[in-house]
């Protein structure tokens, strides 16, 4: 049973850090992989999708990595800024379905 | 932009009740999902659709819940009879195709059972 695990739970860093957040999955037959933004009380945002034959992702300040044999992913911000300051979600998909870990929760102070 | 939409944004229902939750889905897409989350955990897949027909359900996902594309453009969640432990934020989701494209995600529907 495919499991997705996210490190750190949480993270506090000073505006203008680059920071990476890290998921990691057990079953590495997956499609692809995506990062996703959710702000309190609100929806999901995709970021980024990586296909299963991929290694990386770019959009913007963002930069997403796939190491599909050691069944991780990173997310990399650049200049994290006060409006990044959410939580990050990461889902692999498995044929039919989205399986998600349990987030990062990045807080950016001025 | 094209986008998920859902209503209502918040329903409060009483143990036992039916609520149907509404979906609309990006135009153009041809799978639709419904997720929920129970207050701080984890996203979890209920149910994705396809072709008028459920191609694959979780065990959360039994006889009290139900999924309908009642027209060319809505798609519905029905909780027949509703528990405590129902009460989550219900996500509708939609893509183009299976597997390899993102699935978009609506605001969410938040639903309390009191």
């Amino acid at each position: 049973k495919q499991e997705v695990t996210q490190i750190p739970a949480a993270l506090s860093v000073p505006e203008g850090e680059n920071l990476v957040l890290n998921c990691s999955f057990t079953d590495s037959a997956i499609y692809n992989l995506q990062w996703f933004r959710q702000d309190p009380g609100k929806g999901l945002t995709s970021l980024l999708l990586i296909q299963s034959s991929q290694r990386e992702q770019t959009s913007g300040r963002l930069n997403a990595s796939l190491d599909k044999s050691s069944g991780r992913s990173t997310l990399y911000i650049a200049a994290s800024q006060p409006g990044d300051s959410a939580t990050y979600l990461c889902a692999v998909m498995d044929t039919d379905k989205l399986i998600f870990g349990t987030g990062t929760r990045l807080q950016v102070f001025p | 932009e094209p986008e998920v939409t859902q209503t209502p944004s918040h329903q409060v229902t009483q143990m036992g009740q039916e609520v149907i939750l509404r979906c609309v889905p990006i135009s153009n897409h041809l799978y639709f999902y419904w997720y929920r989350q129970i207050l701080g955990q984890k996203v979890e897949f209920l149910v994705s659709f396809y072709n008028n027909e459920i191609s694959e359900k979780s065990e959360i996902f039994d006889d009290q819940f139900s999924v309908e594309r009642p027209d060319g453009s809505n798609f519905t969640l029905k909780i027949r009879s509703t528990k405590l432990e129902d009460s989550a934020m219900y996500f509708c989701a939609s893509s183009l195709s299976r597997g390899s494209d993102t699935q978009y995600f609506g605001p969410g529907t938040r639903l309390t059972v009191l």
